[in-house]
């Protein structure tokens, strides 16, 4: 039962243009959304989060959208930059449980 | 340390073999989690102290992963009987608190690499 789903397991842009990442999930209480972005051989990092109670959140390049009605959420990144290249993580917490469940990730190249 | 410390950063052993993971977490981090990444997989959630309560077990696969926590800091997980299958990257996260929790407190270790040969 995977409940935060990134069906895109890869995605390609050119250095300056935009990356959207995508990612769905299936419970409608998670509390908190978040993006992590992981390096190989590093342990993830903390990228940006969103509240269930917001719509979107600004930080920088990086932009998170949700949309509840759909339980979808994007990360968008622009302008893209080959230093971006990563795996990205989508997660959702649950105040309740406590619990951070991951998507199965998707791996970002921005060429030069 | 500053951060979330894990060892052994590698680890191969021999199919059949028991192994041990530890993980220091930031000190006074109440909540401890374990991860794995299996190859071309994502973060599958394993096992989640909070405080003195009695850990969310529900993600290990199988009875032979079992995770302690002493003292409520360090934290143990061992796989008995390692299979091929085990080989990973477990990830160990600290945060202050599990309720409430905003979520980008949670801090995450380096991981350590499972080989089972």
């Amino acid at each position: 039962d995977q409940q935060v789903k990134q069906n895109s397991p890869s995605l390609s842009v050119q250095e300056g243009r935009i990356s959207i990442l995508n990612c769905d999930y299936t419970n409608s209480m998670f509390d908190y959304f978040l993006w992590y972005k992981k390096y190989p051989a590093e342990g993830p990092t903390f990228l940006i989060s969103i509240s269930s109670i917001k719509d979107k959140n600004e930080d920088g390049r990086f932009t998170v959208f949700l949309n509840k009605s759909a339980k979808h959420l994007s990360l968008h990144i622009v302008p893209s930059q080959p230093g971006d290249s990563a795996v990205y993580f989508c997660a959702a917490f649950s105040g309740n449980t406590g619990k951070l469940i991951f998507g199965q990730g998707t791996t970002l190249q921005v060429k030069p | 340390g500053a951060g979330v410390s894990q060892s052994p950063s590698n680890k191969v052993t021999e199919k059949g073999k028991d192994v041990e993971l530890r993980c220091d977490p930031i000190s006074g981090h109440t909540a401890l989690y374990w991860y794995r990444q299996s190859l071309g997989q994502g973060l599958e959630f394993l096992i989640y102290f909070q405080g003195n309560s009695a850990p969310d077990k529900s993600g290990l696969p199988s009875d032979r992963f079992s995770a302690e926590r002493t003292g409520g800091s360090v934290s143990t997980l061992t796989i008995q009987r390692t299979q091929q299958e085990d080989s990973a990257v477990y990830l160990c996260a600290s945060s202050l608190g599990g309720q409430g929790l905003s979520g980008n407190t949670i801090y995450f270790g380096e991981g350590s690499w499972l080989t089972v040969v």
